[in-house]
């Protein structure tokens, strides 16, 4: 069954370093979502692309978080500078189009120390 | 803009017993959809159950369902014949049939089943 890779599943890092996320979406899967979930609450949308154009990236601190896909297929997500409360699971997930069911992977958790 | 509530933080039954979770919703929407998602521990978020809001015939997926009340803006998750299996944090989430269709996640509920 296709599922949704990402990389890596634990980072560790210092602040004001620099952290890249990456994400392989379902083959064929148009829409790409990152999420961020802070421990204890809900996802919260960072950035959706629809091939690769950005769709909505209202609740990304751009100052310190850049995403792209450049291809269209799959993404990268980068912090710089890490700040203590970036501290959260950075979850991809894809979808054949946009308002159908998104599939999510296994996410990446970061600790900013 | 939209926001999901889901009241319960946690919940614990015993195997086989039946349970139900809360959640209810804020929009201006006519035409959306609700979703009951599912993440087991470290594991991935996966879908429970879905629900279009032009539909009033409640969806059902095996021991899950749900209870759709479109005016009083509530939709719950009835899990039957629990298992230990359905141990999870259980997130509900609205999403808007039109514009960008992102969805909007409540703040989840910490599900245990005892043996």
């Amino acid at each position: 069954e296709a599922e949704v890779a990402q990389s890596p599943r634990y980072k560790i890092t210092e602040k004001s370093q620099a952290v890249a996320f990456w994400c392989d979406p379902i083959s064929g899967h148009a829409t790409l979502y990152w999420y961020r979930q802070i421990l204890g609450q809900g996802p919260e949308l960072l950035v959706q692309f629809q091939d690769e154009s950005v769709v909505d990236d209202s609740q990304l601190p751009k100052d310190r978080f850049s995403a792209e896909r450049l291809k269209g297929v799959d993404s990268t997500l980068k912090i710089q500078p890490a700040e203590l409360g970036d501290s959260a699971m950075y979850l991809c997930a894809s979808s054949l189009d946009r308002g159908y069911i998104q599939y999510f992977g296994a996410g990446t958790r970061l600790s900013v120390l | 803009a939209q926001t999901v509530t889901q009241s319960q933080p946690e919940m614990s039954v015993q195997e086989a017993e039946t349970v139900t979770l809360s959640c209810t919703y804020d929009t201006s929407e006519n035409n959306y959809y609700l979703f009951w998602y599912k993440q087991p521990p470290s594991r991935q978020m996966i879908l429970v159950i879905r629900q279009e809001a032009y539909k009033q015939q409640n969806a059902t997926e095996n021991r899950f369902s749900v209870n759709f009340q479109k005016a009083a803006k509530s939709f719950s998750l009835k899990i039957s014949d629990s298992q230990l299996g359905d141990t999870a944090m259980y997130f509900c989430a609205f999403m808007n049939a039109r514009g960008a269709q992102k969805l909007v996640f409540g703040q989840g509920t910490r599900l245990t089943i005892n043996p």
